[in-house]
């Protein structure tokens, strides 16, 4: 089955430092996938990754960076994290193309708060 | 612009009904409709997911959802929900891009709650 692994599950941060959050994925999927997840809003899309080397931004990149250095891993860094940032965060993989549908395999996410 | 929408935050039933959550998309042009789930706690899991074909597809568990262009809708069913269907239901467009690769858009999410 299809796995995404996040880390860490919970993270603690202050006002100004940075945060990386770290995502792996084990199913040999092009695409990666970052999102948030606040009452009210669902899942919204920062950035994502068509493959290793590439970021693209999503549609609320403002105050996040990605990095893809390989197909299985998929970095979001907070450089200066705001209480603005305090959230569920959800890594995602799925592999698309060709027509076909793009079905995301979810992590189970980082509760992060930046006090 | 692509939007989903959601329009019950909470649906409460009771085991053995019957449900139906509401999903309505706007776009022009092809689209892929697709459900997840989410149990407390948790990432999303996929239920099932349209694109062409009969409007009536079949998912895990029971699910079913059927797609209208009319209606601009893609609603989630289930004919008798049981206590451990209680979770968020998420419906999602996905927009194929130049690259070939599709960019999920999430609705808000109904919380559905199954009473014993």
């Amino acid at each position: 089955e299809a796995a995404v692994t996040q880390s860490p599950r919970n993270k603690v941060a202050v006002t100004g430092g940075k945060v990386t959050l770290s995502c792996n994925q084990t199913n040999n999927h092009n695409n990666m996938y970052w999102y948030r997840q606040d009452t009210g809003h669902g899942l919204r899309l920062i950035h994502y990754s068509y493959g290793a080397g590439s970021t693209e931004k999503g549609d609320i990149p403002d105050g996040y960076k990605a990095s893809r250095p390989s197909q299985e891993n998929f970095s979001l860094i907070l450089e200066l994290a705001t209480p603005s940032q305090t959230s569920v965060y959800f890594c995602a993989s799925g592999d698309a193309g060709g027509g076909s549908q793009n079905t995301l395999y979810f992590g189970a996410g980082t509760r992060l708060s930046v006090l | 612009t692509q939007t989903v929408s959601q329009s019950d935050a909470h649906v409460t039933v009771f085991e053995g009904d019957s449900v139906e959550l509401r999903c309505n998309y706007s776009y022009g042009g092809s689209i892929y409709l697709s459900w997840y789930i989410q149990h407390h706690g948790r990432g999303l899991q996929f239920l099932l997911k349209y694109y062409s074909g009969n409007p009536v597809v079949q998912g895990v568990n029971g699910f079913e959802a059927e797609f209208s262009k009319s209606d601009s809708s893609f609603h989630l069913r289930k004919a008798s929900v049981h206590w451990s269907d209680s979770a968020v239901y998420f419906c999602a467009a996905s927009l194929m891009n130049q690259g070939g690769s599709a960019k999920l858009i999430f609705g808000e999410g109904t919380k559905l709650t199954v009473s014993s």
